[in-house]
C-alpha cells in the first residue's frame, strides 16, 4: 500500500545543517520527491531521485536513498532563515501506462533560528 | 501560461451550497491533479487526469466532488451541497511527465 510518513517538526540554528526524513512502504516506488512550501503559497519541487540512485546533490540540497530499507532524506547544508517551510517528500507509484501520481507525507515544519 | 493558474484565490461559502474551482494547467501538460490540504494535514490526492484516459477519481471523497477537464487543458473541481468538513486548501498540480508536478497556489475554500 501506499504510505509516507514523515516526523512533523524540526528546528535549527542558522548555518547549521537540516536533515529532514521521510520512510515510504512501496517497493513500486519510480521516482522520489523533495516539496517545499513557505506559508501561504504552494508546493515548490525542489528536487526528485530516480530509484535506482541512491544520492543526489543540487548546490545546498543533497537527497540519500536507501532503497532496502525505503527511507529517504534531505540534507540541507548551511541552513538560512529563508529555509524555514514544511518540506513534503512524494513517492511517484507508476500506473500501467500512465504517470501515475504522487503521495505525499504529512510535511515537515523546519523552523530555522538565527 | 507561464504557471498553474487557480481561481479563485479564496472562496467563502454557506453550508449547504455548491462551489466551483477552476484550474488552468500550464500548456502542453498533460496530467492535471487536484488535491486538498486541510490545516495541520497533508495533501490528500482526489482525482487525476492523463491525456485522453478515463481520469482516477479514486481520492474522491464522496459523491458530492467532481472534476471535469475539457480539451485536455482547464478543469473545474465542483463540490456540490457543501460541508463544513470541505473547508481546506483545493490544491491543483499539472505535470508533462514523470518529472513531478508543478502546483498552482491554491483555492482556500471556507464553508461557514
Amino acid at each position: 500500500g501506499e504510505d509516507v510518513e514523515q516526523s512533523l517538526f524540526l528546528s535549527v540554528r542558522e548555518g547549521d545543517s537540516s536533515v529532514i526524513n521521510c520512510t515510504y512502504t512501496d517497493s513500486s516506488s519510480t521516482y522520489l520527491y523533495w516539496y517545499k512550501q513557505e506559508p501561504g503559497a504552494g508546493l515548490q519541487l525542489l528536487t526528485y531521485i530516480f530509484s535506482n540512485m541512491d544520492m543526489k546533490q543540487d548546490q545546498r540540497l543533497t537527497v540519500l536513498l536507501n532503497k532496502k530499507d525505503k527511507h529517504l532524506s534531505l540534507r540541507i547544508a548551511d541552513t538560512q532563515t529563508g529555509d524555514s517551510a514544511i518540506y513534503f517528500c512524494a513517492e511517484r507509484i507508476p500506473g500501467g501506462t500512465s504517470y501515475g501520481k504522487l503521495t505525499f507525507g504529512q510535511g515537515t515544519i523546519l523552523t530555522v533560528h538565527p | 501560461g507561464a504557471g498553474v493558474s487557480q481561481s479563485p484565490s479564496n472562496k467563502v461559502t454557506e453550508k449547504g451550497k455548491d462551489v466551483e474551482l477552476r484550474c488552468d494547467p500550464i500548456s502542453g501538460h498533460t496530467a492535471l491533479y487536484w488535491y486538498r490540504q486541510s490545516l495541520g494535514q497533508g495533501l490528500e490526492f482526489l482525482i487525476y487526469f492523463q491525456g485522453n484516459s478515463a481520469p482516477d477519481k479514486s481520492g474522491l471523497p464522496s459523491d458530492r466532488f467532481s472534476a471535469e477537464r475539457t480539451g485536455g487543458s482547464v478543469s473545474t473541481l465542483t463540490i456540490q451541497r457543501t460541508q463544513q468538513e470541505d473547508s481546506a486548501v483545493y490544491l491543483c498540480a499539472s505535470s508533462p511527465s514523470w518529472k513531478g508536478y508543478t502546483f498552482g497556489s491554491g483555492t482556500r475554500l471556507t464553508v461557514v
